[in-house]
């Protein structure tokens, strides 16, 4: 079974340009989540999705957007980059129904270098 | 506003010596608990809680919930440098919203020869 996938896995960029960044769920999740974690930092939540829709979001600007296809997978926006925006962006996926207790899991993560 | 803090945010021991991190909680509709260790880039699950005083091992790792005081420990024993990494903490809950999961900001660990 594949596990969460992303996608690029290094994107570098240049200030003031838009970056897209994608991740494909574990097969039957329906839960999507994405992080962000610059250098020796934690985990900084940004975004939930779930059955397409999104759930909630972190204390990130609005340049900060995404969305979640019928497929499940999702698609993180970050436009205007900023040099500080420079980091890990991680997603994961989860089992989003009522009741289930089951572990999110992690992809490898893509890389953001803003120059 | 839910959320999950863990302390300490960074912690040095040596090889041998035993460590304890510390997860606290604030969320309504607790689910469960999980614990989780990032290395290099994508963290790795390493347990889950749900019930109350139960202890999950798994080698030198262990792990109690105290959901009277919304907090979980996670022990590691006999510490060595392979532990050397960021051990994430992360709450599961039920909401209006659906079923959230929220993350600390974790505990970087390092481990001196």
């Amino acid at each position: 079974e594949a596990g969460v996938t992303q996608s690029p896995t290094h994107l570098i960029k240049t200030r003031g340009q838009q970056a897209t960044l994608r991740c494909s769920p574990i097969s039957g999740h329906t839960s999507v989540y994405w992080y962000q974690q610059a250098l020796g930092l934690g985990l900084q939540f940004l975004l939930w999705y779930d059955e397409g829709e999104e759930r909630n979001r972190g204390n990130f600007p609005p340049r900060f957007s995404g969305r979640q296809f019928p497929n499940y997978s999702s698609e993180l926006n970050v436009n205007a980059l900023e040099l500080e925006d420079s980091a890990l962006y991680l997603c994961a996926s989860s089992n989003g129904q009522t009741g289930m207790n089951t572990e999110a899991f992690f992809g490898q993560g893509t890389r953001l270098t803003v120059v | 506003e839910d959320k999950v803090v863990q302390s300490p945010l960074s912690l040095v021991v040596h090889e041998g010596d035993t460590v304890t991190l510390n997860c606290s909680y604030e969320v309504t509709n607790f689910r469960s608990l999980l614990w989780y260790k990032q290395e290099k880039k994508a963290p790795t699950f390493l347990f889950m809680l749900t019930s109350s005083g139960i202890e999950k091992k798994s080698g030198r790792l262990s792990s109690i919930l105290d959901k009277k005081e919304l907090s979980s420990i996670l022990n590691i024993t006999a510490t060595q440098t392979g532990d050397s990494a960021i051990y994430l903490c992360a709450v599961a809950s039920t909401t209006w919203r659906g079923n959230d999961m929220r993350f600390g900001a974790g505990t970087r660990l390092t481990v001196k020869p």
